[in-house]
């Protein structure tokens, strides 16, 4: 079955830090690929996406390329902010209608 | 705002109570959704809707009892709960189940934060 690993939390960082939250997947054919963000006390909405391979998903400073040699799409930033403090959940959904969640990582930013 | 609004946000009730939860969206989406989400679990999924008709359940107690009764609007009744079954309970929606040309989106609402005493 289809599956999403992603990165254990929480996460700690200072404020300006470099973000990486790993996400790797296991799908038969050619999943879309989702990374998701829950803010407190909200649902989770989406933060971007990729269809195909080698598509690089981009939205508020947050960037995640498809990756199919190495079944991966990890969430990056440059820079965090206090407000980026969230949970982000790796997700991919496949031409038969699956949607398969990560576990989510908890990313607390410090200022 | 998302375009899918759940009602109540909160919600206590007793293990002998009934009480239902209400989902509606406003995105002219084919496919509805309600997950489980519980403290140090993954998000679980219960049920799903495609055009009103209920493709999917995940083994979820019979104590949960979903509705849809158009494509704009779905229901999770409750009843007999136990104190396990406190959680946030999420509604989403999609376009359609299978989207492999946008890639199926989900829009999730707020949530109901359900306490079972």
């Amino acid at each position: 079955g289809n599956s999403v690993t992603q990165m254990e939390g929480p996460v700690t960082l200072s404020e300006e830090a470099f973000l990486t939250i790993n996400c790797t997947y296991t799908a038969t054919g050619y999943p879309s690929l989702f990374w998701y963000v829950q803010y407190p006390g909200e649902g989770l909405q989406l933060l971007l996406k990729a269809t195909k391979a080698d598509d690089k998903g981009s939205n508020k400073g947050f960037e995640a390329t498809y990756r199919k040699e190495t079944t991966s799409f990890h969430l990056e930033k440059g820079s965090v902010q206090v407000s980026d403090s969230a949970v982000y959940f790796c997700a991919l959904n496949t031409n038969a209608g699956k949607s398969t969640f990560g576990d989510g990582t908890t990313l607390t930013v410090k200022p | 705002e998302t375009g899918v609004t759940q009602t109540p946000r909160h919600l206590v009730m007793g293990m002998t109570n009934k009480k239902s939860l209400k989902c509606e969206q406003h995105l002219g989406h084919n496919a509805m959704y309600w997950y489980k989400q519980s403290a140090k679990k993954p998000l679980e999924l219960m049920f799903v809707y495609s055009l009103e008709e209920r493709v999917e359940n995940n083994s979820v107690p019979s104590r949960f009892s979903p509705e849809c009764p158009n494509s704009s609007h779905l229901f999770l009744h409750l009843h007999t709960l136990q104190p396990e079954d406190s959680a946030l309970y999420l509604c989403a929606s999609s376009q359609d189940v299978r989207g492999p040309g946008h890639g199926n989106i989900q829009y999730f609402g707020a949530g109901t934060r359900l306490s079972v005493l």
